[in-house]
């Protein structure tokens, strides 16, 4: 089976920089991704980690470490409009298997 | 707008009842995911298609079904519904079926009374 764990909400302040962390357990692994979604919306992708290190799109950049089955999320430049909740997910290795959600982290960005 | 189609938004229905919902990829995807968000829980995953058949399956209840058409549009019914079932459910869809991103419909809430 598959569990992800990441922290239930965090808090930052607008212009900082926030880092959401998630770790997982699976039999077999492709990637890691990252999705935003705020209230009442769609999930929206924004991330996937193949392989270890850092990928850095605009102001977001996502991490992952195979070895410690563990990535990260950094948000940096804090904007209100980051106010959502972020989930990571991984798909099983094998081809077909399920992608498994995190529970999500609902970040609030404050003034 | 991600190119995914679900209707109908909102769907009031009573205990016992059985609805149906409907997901239209977007275009040139082959893949349909369903996943079922219960308020403040994760994403969880029902079922995927990826072209008319059927290649993942979640915990997916019993009382729920889902197919995928030749036109691969989806459609996920639900039946015997409880009032646990109360729930929004959102339909994705990837080109490949074995692919990271997913783009998400904006979802059916549904409310069993």
């Amino acid at each position: 089976g598959q569990s992800l764990e990441q922290p239930s909400e965090v808090t930052a302040v607008e212009g900082a920089i926030v880092q959401i962390n998630c770790t997982y357990q699976t039999s077999g692994f492709y990637g890691l991704s990252w999705y935003q979604q705020h209230d009442g919306g769609a999930p929206t992708f924004l991330s996937y980690n193949g392989l270890d290190g850092l990928e850095e799109t605009g102001r977001f950049s996502s991490f992952l470490s195979r070895s410690d089955s563990y990535g990260y999320l950094l948000l940096q430049e804090l904007q209100m409009k980051d106010s959502a909740s972020y989930f990571c997910a991984v798909r099983g290795y094998g081809g077909y298997q399920k992608v498994t959600f995190g529970i999500g982290t609902k970040l609030q960005v404050i003034p | 707008d991600s190119g995914v189609t679900q209707t109908p938004k909102h769907l009031i229905t009573a205990t016992g009842q059985r609805v149906t919902l409907r997901c239209s990829p977007r275009s040139g995807d082959l893949s349909v995911y369903w996943y079922q968000q219960s308020l403040d829980q994760g994403l969880q995953f029902l079922i995927q298609y990826y072209n008319g058949e059927e290649r993942a399956k979640g915990n997916i209840l019993e009382r729920f079904s889902a197919q995928q058409f030749p036109d691969l549009h989806s459609e996920l019914n639900l039946s015997s519904l409880e009032l646990g079932d109360s729930a929004l459910y959102f339909c994705a869809s990837s080109v490949e079926g074995v692919n990271e991103k997913l783009f998400f419909g904006s979802g059916t809430q549904l409310s069993v009374l």
